[in-house]
């Protein structure tokens, strides 16, 4: 099975700040993965695909970068609708594997 | 427009089969590529993927769970259903059930998910 490693797993931030999150697969896997952004009681929201691509509908103050084993999603100015839980998915190959999520909360 | 909607028991006992169905609409199983899958997700935990079945009756599994897991779907009603033999504490989670293609394994469309508690 792939595993895919989040780091960090939760980071503190005011509205305005960049934030970067990374998410690492332990073996190669393209540019085959998403990003999720979950808010508490909710289910999860796509936001990128293809590592890169913005779903529909997302701001694009969230960009998604990077292919291979290393992944970044970066939120280019923190909004207060932002803090929420986001985690990274790879569909490379079965099983299909998500990351273990980081939290982002409000400093 | 799409939904998916997850029903099923909210309490199992330990050593039952839990049977999970989803509904949906907006699209079908007719649509070449589409699938339906099961991801669940523990009380303050992580997102973890259980099952998907494609259009074509192509089925994958988690490797951790596959021996417990039966998905299947019933084209005419719309619906996928998963079923989880001899259920422990453990499997305590929110189960969802999302939306997926076999050219992008990811999913775009969830439903709200349902909590289900295994306890004696």
């Amino acid at each position: 099975d792939i595993q895919m490693t989040q780091s960090p797993s939760s980071l503190s931030a005011s509205v305005g700040d960049r934030v970067t999150i990374t998410c690492r697969a332990s073996q190669g896997i393209r540019n085959d993965l998403g990003w999720y952004q979950q808010k508490p009681g909710k289910a999860p929201k796509r936001l990128i695909y293809a590592a890169s691509s913005l779903q529909s509908g997302v701001p694009s103050r969230f960009s998604g970068s990077g292919s291979g084993t290393e992944f970044t999603l970066t939120i280019s100015s923190l909004q207060l609708e932002d803090f929420a839980t986001y985690y990274c998915q790879q569909h490379n190959s079965y099983p299909l594997t998500f990351g273990q999520g980081t939290k982002v909360e409000i400093k | 427009q799409i939904t998916l909607k997850e029903s099923g028991p909210t309490l199992v006992k330990p050593t039952q089969t839990l049977t999970l169905t989803c509904t949906f609409s907006g699209f079908s199983f007719s649509t070449s590529g589409v699938g339906v899958g099961w991801i669940r997700q523990p009380p303050g935990k992580a997102l973890e993927w259980l099952a998907l079945i494609y259009w074509d009756d192509d089925k994958r599994y988690s490797s951790s769970l596959q021996s417990r897991l039966t998905i299947t779907k019933d084209t005419s009603k719309n619906q996928v259903v998963l079923t989880m033999t001899n259920v422990d504490p453990v499997d305590t989670a929110t189960y969802y059930c999302a939306r997926a293609t076999q050219w992008l394994v990811l999913f775009d469309y969830w439903g709200q998910g349902t909590l289900v508690a295994v306890s004696s």
